[in-house]
């Protein structure tokens, strides 16, 4: 089983900050997700990464395969960035994903 | 587009009781349809995932069970609940032509089992 570790457990920024979450994992992967979970629980994939880089309006990820490494980067944090951010992996093997534990996200104003 | 509907939202349940959490997806077909549990203050977890109608395949072991009656609904069923198995359901879709698709979540039930 892949074993998907996330860093920071929990963090707290100000408005305006520049946020990094990390996730590395153990075995090769066909793909890394990064997901959103907001207090009432509901998840939405923000990205799928095989290689490189992605962006989507303030948000940036980044995967180095080599590394097994996968970083997501909010520009310019607002409140309502505000969530948990969770990394998972879809194994070469298919079908099922990995999670990581998750980063709960606070931005004060 | 695709679509998935997950219900109910919310759920109380004394313990010893059945379940029944269903999902279904419209606007695609054969999907790859799973579901995963998340317990309080840990991670998602894979319970239940299928590739066709029938075609069930668990990773915990445990006192659920999942059916695939029709290529589009998914049910997570058990015959009597335990405490244990509170925590936040959520069913999940993927395309089954890639694997490395993007995934689509249901918006998940939350179940406390009383």
């Amino acid at each position: 089983k892949n074993e998907v570790e996330q860093s920071p457990q929990n963090l707290t920024a100000q408005e305006g900050e520049f946020i990094t979450i990390n996730c590395s994992y153990s075995v090769g992967i066909s793909a890394l997700h990064w997901l959103q979970q907001h207090p009432g629980g509901g998840i939405v994939s923000l990205f799928m990464l095989s290689s490189g880089k992605k962006k989507h309006g303030r948000l940036i990820a980044t995967i180095n395969i080599q590394e097994k490494h996968s970083s997501l980067h909010i520009t310019a944090s607002h409140p309502r960035d505000s969530a948990v951010y969770i990394c998972a992996v879809s194994g070469n093997s298919g079908y099922a994903l990995n999670f990581g534990k998750g980063t709960s996200l606070l931005v004060t104003p | 587009s695709q679509t998935i509907h997950q219900w109910p939202a919310t759920l109380v349940q004394p313990v010893g009781s059945p379940l029944s959490l269903e999902c279904t997806v419209e606007g695609t077909s054969n999907p790859n349809l799973y579901w995963y549990r998340q317990a309080a203050g840990r991670g998602l977890q894979l319970l239940f995932y299928s590739v066709g109608i029938g075609q069930i395949s668990s990773e915990v072991p445990q006192n659920l069970s999942a059916s695939r009656p029709q290529d589009r609904q998914f049910i997570l069923s058990s015959k009597k609940l335990l405490l244990s198995d509170s925590g936040f359901y959520l069913c999940a879709w993927s395309a089954p032509w890639d694997t490395a698709y993007g995934y689509t979540f249901g918006s998940g039930t939350r179940l406390t089992v009383v």
